[in-house]
């Protein structure tokens, strides 16, 4: 299957600061990457779907101002959380697609746990 | 609207069992589903998928049921192994002009050696 890589796998960081998180799809060309938070023993929520080249779309309730979500090249994209607080600390997941209409499930990376202390 | 929900948030089998994991959706106009096995601190495998126009789809040891009637999708593992211990989701892909996967709520497999 297709492999989706994100860095880092772990991050601390101080109340106030920002965190950029990176989402790689090695082997393939992703036109749609997707950002998931999941809180502990909860489901994975969608926060954004971000398209090459375009502004990412947000999912009601979640801030575009504090999660900033860019996808300059088919193979990367990134979400940067801004002055980070404690409640943001969460698993974050990308997943890649290759694009079309239902076609393909996405191919997820392995998470990243941000803790804001 | 659009949501996909599961009936059992936990499930425990005694291993070489078979293990069955239920799913509800609500969004008639999906035309594709996914299952998913989460590991503790890792991300989602994909394991098996269907298509609308399909009601079983079968892999190694798992089969995917789809019942439209219902909306309903089911999960089976077949000689339930130690290994397949982890939280099982059930994912619904809606078309909105490009296509997004939402995730429902979960299961957690516990199989007993």
């Amino acid at each position: 299957g297709a492999v989706v890589s994100q860095h880092p796998s772990r991050v601390i960081c101080k109340s106030g600061t920002s965190v950029k998180i990176e989402c790689r799809s090695l082997d393939f060309q992703a036109t749609t990457m997707f950002w998931y938070r999941q809180f502990p023993k909860q489901s994975l929520m969608l926060m954004a779907t971000s398209n090459e080249g375009s502004k990412a779309t947000y999912e009601q309730g979640v801030e575009k101002d504090k999660f900033l979500i860019n996808h300059a090249s088919l193979t990367l994209s990134t979400l940067t959380v801004t002055s980070a607080h404690p409640e943001d600390s969460s698993f974050y997941i990308c997943s890649a697609s290759r694009g079309g209409q239902g076609a393909f499930g996405a191919f997820f990376g392995q998470g990243t746990r941000l803790t804001v202390v | 609207g659009e949501s996909v929900g599961l009936h059992l948030p936990t499930l425990s089998v005694q291993e070489g069992d078979n293990s069955i994991i239920n799913c509800a959706y609500s969004n008639s106009a999906s035309d594709y589903f996914i299952w998913y096995k989460q590991e503790s601190g890792k991300g989602p495998q994909f394991i098996i998928d269907i298509r609308s126009n399909m009601d079983k789809r079968q892999g190694q040891r798992v089969t995917v049921l789809l019942n439209k009637t219902v909306k309903h999708l089911s999960l089976q593992i077949a000689a339930t192994q130690p290994g397949d211990s982890a939280v099982y989701f059930c994912a619904e892909n809606i078309d909105t002009g490009g296509f997004k996967t939402i995730f429902g709520a979960g299961t957690r497999l516990f199989v007993k050696a």
